[in-house]
Parts: structure tokens; sequence; C-alpha cells
């Protein structure tokens, strides 16, 4: 079956630390990836895309990785602050497809 | 800097009401998506909508759902016969083409009792 995992439980770090959160796929062929950043209560807001061909990205404190061999991505926030609490989900297209499929999200928690 | 709008903000209905959800997408975006989230649930696609017609629909959009884009900038979502399980935030959705980011709305919070 097809999966988007994320992981579950809550990551808490401490400010000033790099957080890294991870996201696995089965059974999809993605053409790009995405990671959004959601607050409660309100919608998901684009932060990064990463295409198949890419291995890196970044964009100020942040940076995606995309490994189609080991079907995974990893987002990292470096010098990470208390504003940066939030959940962060993946989104991937399946190739050919009109939609982009979200992963569980990952809530994170920067400690001041 | 533009913005998907979504109106109202919070619906409450009876279950069996017919209830209309209100997305105004960015002004030059072609492709429309509605997303729903149950509470504590993950971000779930209902629909994706370009060229006035439906390009893709996942199998919550049964025949109680529908879309429609009336005119040059409302894309709405119906849902004929409300049942319980509908009540989700859900989410209006724009992309320029299909294969960049998605700027989403604020959501519109639905309870059904």
């Amino acid at each position: 079956s097809q999966k988007i995992e994320q992981n579950s439980e809550a990551l808490n770090i401490q400010e000033g630390k790099t957080a890294t959160l991870t996201c696995n796929y089965t059974n999809y062929s993605p053409a790009y990836l995405q990671w959004y950043r959601q607050d409660p209560g309100r919608g998901p807001v684009f932060l990064l895309l990463i295409r198949e061909n890419e291995k890196e990205k970044r964009k100020e404190r942040l940076k995606v990785t995309f490994d189609t061999t080991l079907k995974q991505s990893l987002f990292h926030i470096t010098a990470s602050q208390p504003a940066d609490s939030a959940t962060y989900l993946c989104a991937l297209d399946n190739r050919g497809t009109y939609k982009y499929i979200f992963g569980t999200g990952t809530r994170l928690k920067v400690l001041a | 800097e533009p913005e998907v709008t979504q109106t109202p903000s919070h619906q409450v209905t009876q279950m069996g009401q017919e209830v209309i959800l209100r997305c105004v997408p960015i002004s030059n975006h072609l492709y429309f998506y509605w997303y729903r989230q149950i509470l504590g649930q993950k971000v779930e696609f209902l629909v994706s909508f370009y060229n006035n017609e439906i390009s893709e629909k996942s199998e919550i959009f049964d025949d109680q759902f529908s879309v429609e884009r009336p005119d040059g900038s409302n894309f709405t979502l119906k849902i004929r016969s409300t049942k319980l399980e509908d009540s989700a935030m859900y989410f209006c959705a724009s992309s320029v083409p299909r294969n960049t980011e998605a700027f989403f709305g604020q959501g519109t919070r639905l309870t059904v009792v």
C-alpha cells in the first residue's frame, strides 16, 4: 500500500540547535516533494520544494534533501528558534497526478 | 501579498443540510484544490480542478460532494447532505502550474451537529 510516514512523536529541541525531520514514502514515484509548515487552526504554508533530480535545496535556515533510492526526504532547520515551533508536513505528487499527498506531520517544539 | 481567502471561517450545520464553502483563489492561478483535515489527523486530498473541470478526486469525494467555479474568481465546495463525519477543517488551495507550491487558505471549520 502507499504510505507517507513522518515521525509521529513530537520533536523537542533546544533553541539554537538543528532540528531534523524525516519523511519516508512507500509505493510512490514522486517527481517532486514539498515541505509545509502548519500552525494550530491554520492552513499549511509552503516552505520548500525539491525535485527528483535535486539532492539538496536551501533557503535561509532551511535545508531539504531528497534521496529517491532511500525514498526519503530530510528537512533541517538550523539555529532553531521558539518561533519555529509548529507542525511540519511533507507532501509529494504521484507522477502524473493532479494532487499533493500529505504525510501525517511532525510537531516540532523549540525550547527557549 | 496575494492570498487564498475562504468564507465562512466557521460553519455549524444540522445533519442532512446542504453547505457551500467558498474560496477565492489567487487570481493568476490555474489549478484549484480542496483538502480536509479532521481534528488531529492528516491533511487529506478531496479534489483538484483545472480548466473548468475536475482533474482528479479521492474516494472521499463521493456523490455528496461537488465543486464549481461559478465565475472568474470563486471556487466552491458543496456538500449536499452533511453527515456527522463531515465535521472537519476544509482547506482550499491553488497553484500556478500543478507541480509548484500550493497556496492554502486559512480554512473553514465545518461542524455538523
